[in-house]
């Protein structure tokens, strides 16, 4: 079975500061994907990124950068230059080859000061 | 413009009488899903769907039921509904199951 952690339940950034979320995830599929979604306080999930598990750079999109560290099973999420726009809940996923399950971790709740 | 549609939005039933939440895609996508969100929990994934008449459990298939006789709908039935199927639900679809979902607008259903 696969697992996805998010150890942090809220974090509070000072706008235009990077921040890291944090993800761990556990599998026995050699093939993995891991994905990040974003869902803000109207309700809509927003994808943000992926990372393939074969890909040899950390995947980057815009503001939002994948730190992947494969041996110690973490893909954590960086977002720079934080806006007040990204206060959102944050949710990682792992979709394994063996099963094409999507596993979601519980979220991280990022609140943005002005 | 692609989109994928949850129909109801909204509902409140009552314990044991049959209810359908539709979901449909035009974005001839091969992957669909559904999704329970309950406070706490994050996503859980209920069945999904590979393609046309392929569909498999996910993490909380107990009480719910699918089918995939289109490409575009997956509809989502609840035989027999008690409270604590009360959540949130989004459908979600992609172009194969390796790729980013596009989610619905989501479902909130109340049995009472």
């Amino acid at each position: 079975a696969q697992k996805i952690t998010q150890t942090q339940p809220g974090m509070f950034v000072q706008e235009k500061e990077a921040v890291t979320l944090d993800c761990t995830y556990d599998t026995s599929d050699p093939s993995y994907g891991l994905f990040w979604y974003k869902q803000p306080s109207s309700g809509e999930m927003i994808f943000l990124i992926y990372q393939g598990s074969y890909d040899q750079q950390n995947a980057t999109e815009g503001r939002y950068s994948l730190n992947f560290q494969k041996a110690r099973k973490s893909a954590n999420l960086v977002i720079s230059a934080s806006q007040l726009g990204d206060s959102a809940m944050y949710f990682c996923a792992m979709l394994g080859a063996g099963s094409y399950q999507l596993t979601f971790g519980k979220g991280t709740k990022l609140s943005v000061i002005p | 413009e692609a989109q994928v549609t949850q129909n109801p939005r909204y509902l409140i039933t009552v314990t044991g009488k049959k209810l359908t939440v539709t979901c449909s895609q035009n974005m001839n996508h091969e992957y669909m899903s559904w999704y329970r969100q309950d406070p706490g929990l994050g996503l859980r994934q209920i069945y999904y769907s590979m393609n046309v008449e392929v569909t498999d459990k996910g993490d909380v298939p107990e009480g719910y039921k699918v089918s995939r006789k289109e490409k575009r709908n997956f509809p989502l039935i609840l035989e027999s509904p008690s409270p604590n199927q009360t959540s949130l639900y989004f459908c979600a679809s992609s172009l194969k199951a390796w790729q980013p979902q596009h989610f619905g607008d989501g479902t909130r259903l109340s049995i009472l």
